[in-house]
């Protein structure tokens, strides 16, 4: 099993930009979510998913969109991208919900100039 | 929503010692609390987790303990090692049928020093 995997590991936008954070896994998990870390604040929710079809705001949606077509694949859409929108973005699976283990993707740097 | 605070933010020991990360949570309806290791570069890693209806867990040099009543669960590494230098986070999960979201503390940044 590869996990939970991303792509890019680094990318570098314009404000305005648009672009897809990409993650996928192999473990045939219901749940998935993203997170964004900012130096000194922890990793936040941005949307979670408990299964094809469904997905839900976290703690901080705006400026991000997110479908769920298939079990194994949950992207990131920045729409307009913003330097607000610079950070480490993390996606992350469980097998059910939110009280499982959740198995974590090496992360996208992302940097908005 | 629920607010997970985590102390220290920064924290250095001398090679076997023990060190010991505090958590509180705010929302009673919090049923899991996982603790999770954060190596340079890396995604976070679960290292430890407990559930509300158990008041401590232990794997090898890691323990963590859980009060529900004051809300708080802390983390216990003892005999550390250098490999244990790294940035450690607590969560909090809020049961499935009410939100189903994970809230993370800010994070403490573990030193061990040989």
């Amino acid at each position: 099993n590869a996990g939970v995997t991303q792509t890019p590991k680094f990318q570098v936008l314009k404000t305005g930009q648009s672009m897809t954070l990409q993650c996928a896994q192999d473990m045939n998990h219901e749940y998935m979510s993203w997170y964004r870390q900012d130096p000194g604040m922890g990793l936040r929710l941005i949307h979670y998913s408990v299964g094809a079809g469904i997905t839900d705001q976290g703690e901080v949606p705006n400026g991000y969109n997110v479908s769920r077509s298939t079990t194994e694949d949950f992207p990131l859409r920045l729409l307009s991208a913003a330097p607000s929108q610079t950070s480490v973005y993390f996606c992350a699976s469980s097998y059910r919900d939110s009280s499982d283990t959740q198995y974590f993707g090496p992360g996208t740097r992302l940097t908005v100039l | 929503g629920e607010n997970v605070e985590q102390h220290p933010s920064t924290l250095s020991v001398q090679e076997g010692d023990s060190a010991v990360i505090k958590c509180t949570y705010s929302d009673s309806a919090s049923n899991y609390f996982p603790w999770y290791k954060q190596e340079l570069g890396k995604g976070p890693q679960l290292i430890i987790d407990i559930r509300s209806n158990v008041g401590e867990k232990k794997d090898q040099r890691i323990a963590v303990t859980l009060n529900k009543t004051a809300k708080h669960f802390s983390l216990h590494i003892t005999e550390t090692q250098p490999e244990d230098s790294a940035v450690y986070f607590c969560a909090a999960s809020i049961a499935w049928n009410t939100g189903n979201q994970f809230y993370f503390g800010t994070g403490t940044s573990l030193t061990v020093i040989p």
